[in-house]
Parts: C-alpha cells; structure tokens; sequence
C-alpha cells in the first residue's frame, strides 16, 4: 500500500530535549515536506526536499533541522525544543515534475513540549 | 512571492444546500491550485487541482472548482451538501517555476446542519 509513516503519533517532551520525528514514504516520490498545523493558521511549511541531499527552508524553518541522506526518509529534528513548537505535524511526498504535485499526507504527529 | 487567502474559517450549509468555499491566490507566475480536505484527527487528502488546461476542475466527492485568472480565485462548490462533507478544508498554491515551495490558506471548517 502507498503510503507515508510518520513515528511517533503523540510525543509528550520537555524544553530542551532532543527529539527527531520520522518520516517514510514508500512512493519512490522525489519531493518531500514537513508542515505545523496550528489553530489559526492553517498548515505552514517548516522544510521541503526535492531530492537526495537538497533541502530548502519553507516559511517557518527556526528551531528545526531536516536531512535527506536516502530517498524514501526526511526525519524532521528538534535539537532544543520549546514550547512554542508545541503543533501537530505533517509530513508530505510527491512526484517533482510531470505535472502533478499533489502531496500524500502522512497521519500527523501530535508535539506537547512543557 | 505567494499567498493563499481563504474568506471564512467556518462556514455552515444545511444538507442538501449548495458547498461555496472561497479561495483567493497570488503568484509571480502562473500557479498550481490545490484543495485538501482533512478529517477530524486524518492528514490531509487531495480534492482536486488545477496545473494547466481546463479551468474547470472535478474532484472526487461531487466537488469542483474553477480557475479565474482574471480574479485570481480557485473557489471549491459542490451542488448540495451532504452530512459525510463536514471537514476542514485548505486552498494551497505552487509556484509552477518550479520551486515546490507550498503555501496553504488558514483552512475553512465546513459544518452541515441536518
């Protein structure tokens, strides 16, 4: 089944405690992106990836660290987290190019930092 | 630079009623339109999208949009509302130069009363 994995679901952690969200496509799909979903303010995006090795900042970068060293996985880190990225996250895949762009959504992962 | 604006974060339809959800864009360039719809506690999953040709668009569930180039809209209708359409739905733009840096809309809750 296509799909895209996210892990952990729920993380509850604390300020300054290093945390990497993982994610995991199995499409094959060359672009890949993390969102924060907040109240408010729809889904914003923190780092996009057309491919192995290149990665670019979205809207909202600071904070959060990203890597692309295999096609299929972009694990998004948090090396000192903080409250303000308590926010529910998505990660997404797509085909780059041939006219399609539509994302596949993962199931989200639901941040608490006290 | 781009922006998406959605009119209305929550709107309410009777069943039955007509679906109108606006969504308003700008780009440099030409753009690719999207809408998702997410579920309660889902990710997000495509509607439909418009990248180039027909400007209007069908997407899955009896929805549809049209792009205007002239007003710079992307508005999601659907014919009559049934209770299973009560989600979230988000408006999101690509800039078609081929930089896959996507911006979302805050997203518009959809109520239908019986």
């Amino acid at each position: 089944e296509a799909q895209v994995t996210q892990n952990p679901r729920y993380l509850i952690t604390v300020t300054g405690k290093k945390l990497t969200v993982t994610c995991s496509q199995n499409m094959n799909h060359e672009y890949m992106s993390w969102y924060r979903q907040d109240p408010g303010l729809g889904l914003r995006q923190i780092y996009y990836s057309m491919n192995v090795e290149v990665t670019d900042k979205g809207d909202v970068p600071e904070g959060y660290k990203v890597s692309r060293k295999e096609k299929r996985n972009f694990p998004l880190i948090l090396e000192s987290p903080s409250p303000n990225q308590t926010s529910l996250y998505f990660c997404a895949s797509s085909l780059s190019g041939q006219g399609t762009y539509e994302q596949y959504f993962g199931p989200g992962t639901r941040l608490t930092v006290t | 630079a781009q922006s998406v604006t959605q009119l209305g974060s929550h709107v309410s339809v009777s069943e039955g009623a007509l679906v109108l959800l606006r969504c308003n864009y700008s780009s440099s360039v030409p753009p690719y339109l999207f809408w998702y719809v997410q579920y309660p506690n889902q990710g997000l999953q495509l509607l439909l999208k418009y990248t180039t040709g027909a400007t209007l668009v069908k997407g899955i569930n009896g929805f549809e949009a049209e792009f205007k180039k002239s007003e710079t809209s992307f508005h999601l209708t659907k014919p009559s509302a049934h209770m299973s359409d009560a989600a979230e739905y988000f408006c999101a733009v690509i800039n078609s130069g081929g930089y896959q840096k996507v911006t979302f809309g805050i997203g518009t809750k959809l109520q239908v009363i019986p």
